[in-house]
């Protein structure tokens, strides 16, 4: 099957400082990766798309510069919160697309304090 | 990408069949509809995918009539495990491939 890991399952970090989350897909080559935001009790909300060896595209409302996302190889992608508040506080999902499908990371938990 | 409407929730009782429906009436004639579950605190499972007709596969089938406005997403005999939030998705074979987005989806709460 297609598998998709998150590194780590969950953080807890101080207020400005920055958090790395990573999400690899262990078994394929992916080159579009998608990063979700998913607060308790609500869907998931795309936030960008990343491709490999370009520049990630941000859903209008996200912004660039907090949420980094590198995109180095085609199993990994990054996303880096940057100065970290306590409304970044979320669930933070990635996703690996292979041909017509997408399968989805466990899902990291960000706890800023 | 074709905004999807279902209900917010339903409840079951172990054994039974459950029946979610989802409206799609924007869908274009190139997407697919997919449907994904997700349990608390992890990523979403892909459940099942189609175009027309009827799909099966171990866990669920997917029925959709002929003009795709809607689905039915069918789990039999569901068992506590299957208590979830279950989210229906038009996706397209376009460039946006893989780019989705999710709805409220369907709390499916199974009770002994």
């Amino acid at each position: 099957g297609a598998v998709v890991s998150q590194h780590p399952s969950w953080v807890i970090c101080k207020s400005g400082t920055s958090v790395k989350i990573e999400c690899r897909s262990l078994d394929f080559q992916a080159t579009t990766m998608f990063w979700y935001r998913q607060f308790p009790k609500q869907s998931l909300m795309l936030m960008a798309t990343s491709n490999e060896g370009s520049k990630a595209t941000y859903e209008q409302g996200v912004e660039k510069d907090k949420f980094l996302i590198n995109h180095a190889s085609l199993t990994l992608s990054t996303l880096t919160v940057t100065s970290a508040h306590p409304e970044d506080s979320s669930f933070y999902i990635c996703s690996a697309r292979r041909s017509y499908e997408q399968y989805f990371g466990p899902g990291t938990r960000l706890t800023v304090t | 990408l074709a905004k999807t409407t279902q209900p917010i929730s339903m409840d079951s009782y172990e054994g039974q069949e459950v029946n979610i429906t989802c409206s799609h009436n924007n869908i274009a004639t190139n997407d697919y509809i997919t449907w994904y579950q997700q349990f608390p605190s992890q990523g979403p499972r892909f459940i099942i995918q189609g175009y027309k007709t009827k799909v099966t596969n171990e866990v669920a089938s997917l029925f959709i009539p002929a003009d795709r406005k809607s689905s039915t997403l069918s789990l039999p005999r569901v068992s506590l495990s299957d208590t979830a939030v279950y989210y229906c998705l038009v996706v397209g074979a376009t460039d946006s491939w893989g780019k989705f987005q999710f709805g409220a989806g369907t709390q499916v709460v199974v009770t002994p």
